[in-house]
């Protein structure tokens, strides 16, 4: 009963180093989505995919590069971090496209903080 | 440009009712979702509402009038397990969600 797993949970960066962030769902789902989520916004949408094979750029995509390699799996990268990157990132995954049957389901989200 | 709008924080007695508005003006409209976020966890679904009207769950309610761009969530019996942020977010025309930044709730014995 997993559903969204996001690894890792914590993670302190120094600037110009690069990560990745994993989200894993285990519901079969086509559609996984990243977020990023600062104080006194709204969750932005960096990336996403419709399936297997596929990315498409969200509204603040510049700085992250993402890979869908797997139906599953859905990585975030980050090449060379920068402190404006200091922010609780969320994965989500939905079956299709967003709907009345369709929530996205999210992950426990991962907070990353660069030095 | 888009924009949904939330208050920022509302305060509430245990047992009470509680009303969080939300209003927006998006590029299209395909549906208004309402998530629970408790402090450091995970969104997760509350409802969805793309006809006018009240949609109904147990103790909690929410309405939707396309003509004015307004939506609301109505806690009922409202219990501390409720302290939480609620996130207001629609679907515009290209199925993308728009979020607003969440209304924190706090509810005082």
């Amino acid at each position: 009963n997993a559903g969204v797993t996001q690894t890792p949970k914590f993670r302190v960066l120094k600037t110009g180093q690069s990560m990745t962030l994993l989200c894993a769902q285990d519901m079969n789902h086509e559609y996984m989505y990243w977020y990023r989520q600062d104080p006194g916004m709204g969750l932005r949408l960096i990336h996403y995919s419709v399936g297997e094979g596929t990315t498409a750029k969200g509204e603040v995509p510049d700085g992250y590069n993402v890979s869908r390699l797997k139906k599953q799996n859905f990585l975030l990268g980050l090449e060379s971090a920068a402190p404006s990157q200091t922010s609780v990132y969320f994965c989500a995954s939905s079956y299709s496209e967003t709907g009345a049957d369709q929530p996205q389901h999210f992950g426990d989200g991962t907070r990353l903080s660069i030095l | 440009g888009q924009n949904i709008d939330q208050p920022t924080e509302m305060t509430a007695t245990e047992g009470a009712i509680v009303q969080i508005n939300c209003t927006y003006q998006t590029s299209g409209f395909n549906g208004l979702f309402w998530y629970q976020q408790h402090a450091g966890e995970a969104p997760t679904f509350l409802s969805y509402n793309v006809l006018d009207g009240l949609e109904e769950k147990g103790r909690f309610s929410s309405f939707l009038s396309r003509s004015k761009g307004y939506s609301y969530l109505l806690l009922k019996e409202l219990q501390m397990k409720d302290s939480a942020s609620y996130l207001c977010a629609v679907m515009d025309s290209n199925y993308q969600l728009i979020w607003g930044a969440g209304t924190k709730l706090i509810i005082k014995p």
